[in-house]
């Protein structure tokens, strides 16, 4: 089985443009998280989305936003960007969580974005 | 809130002795605990979690945790380590909401970077 895949793998961008990043999650896996990860603040939960909702989000300002299709795959934006954007973005998928149990989380190989 | 400490941001061992990693842990309501190891630009991969049940789980690669609930601490161990397992190796905690479900967040520790030295 295909494990989780994110496109681009790295991405190159200047102040105040805007972002895309995509996230295609594991055959059968509809729960979808995103992190940043940074040398100085580490991992960081920005959002999850599940059938195409939004169930829990992170301390992230506006400007992060994301989205999930009905195929699961799933999205983030990042508009206006600054230069402490610069991270290495993951995407996480997982089975369908059911009462009193956690499905672990498989991880993508991220997105390094650079804002310059 | 949910936090998670490593208290140690760097573990040396000699190959072939026992490595220990350290984690504590801070959540409201049942915790589920999972170690997670990072090679360089690659992804996190799952090592092994705590749900339920016994203290001692078993995971990929020979690795092993003890979930203490009286200490609030989950240790990754390894009785023998390699050169191989030298790597970024995180700790992450999700804690249960009302329902008995926690909804995708992770809140994970700060690394502790483990070099094995042959």
């Amino acid at each position: 089985k295909a494990g989780v895949t994110q496109t681009p793998r790295y991405l190159i961008k200047t102040r105040g443009q805007q972002v895309t990043l995509s996230c295609s999650p594991i055959s059968g896996h509809r729960s979808v998280s995103w992190y940043q990860q940074t040398p100085g603040q580490g991992l960081q939960f920005l959002f999850e989305y599940f059938s195409e909702t939004q169930r829990n989000k992170g301390n992230f300002p506006g400007r992060f936003s994301g989205r999930q299709f009905s195929n699961s795959r799933s999205e983030m934006n990042v508009s206006t960007l600054e230069l402490g954007d610069s991270a290495l973005y993951l995407c996480a998928s997982s089975l369908t969580p059911t009462s009193g149990t956690y499905n672990e989380q498989f991880f993508g190989p991220g997105t390094r974005l650079t804002v310059l | 809130a949910q936090s998670v400490a490593q208290p140690e941001d760097q573990v040396n061992v000699a190959e072939g002795n026992p490595l220990t990693v350290k984690c504590t842990y801070s959540v409201s309501g049942n915790p589920y605990l999972f170690w997670y190891v990072q090679y360089p630009n690659r992804g996190l991969q799952f090592l092994l979690k705590y749900i339920t049940g016994d203290n001692l789980v078993k995971g990929s690669y020979g690795f092993e945790a003890e979930f203490n609930k009286s200490q609030t601490s989950f240790h990754l161990k390894k009785p023998s380590a390699l050169v191989s397992d030298s790597a970024l190796y995180f700790c992450a905690v999700s804690g249960s909401n009302a329902g008995g479900t926690s909804y995708g967040k992770l809140t994970f520790g700060q690394g502790t970077i483990l070099t094995v030295h042959p």
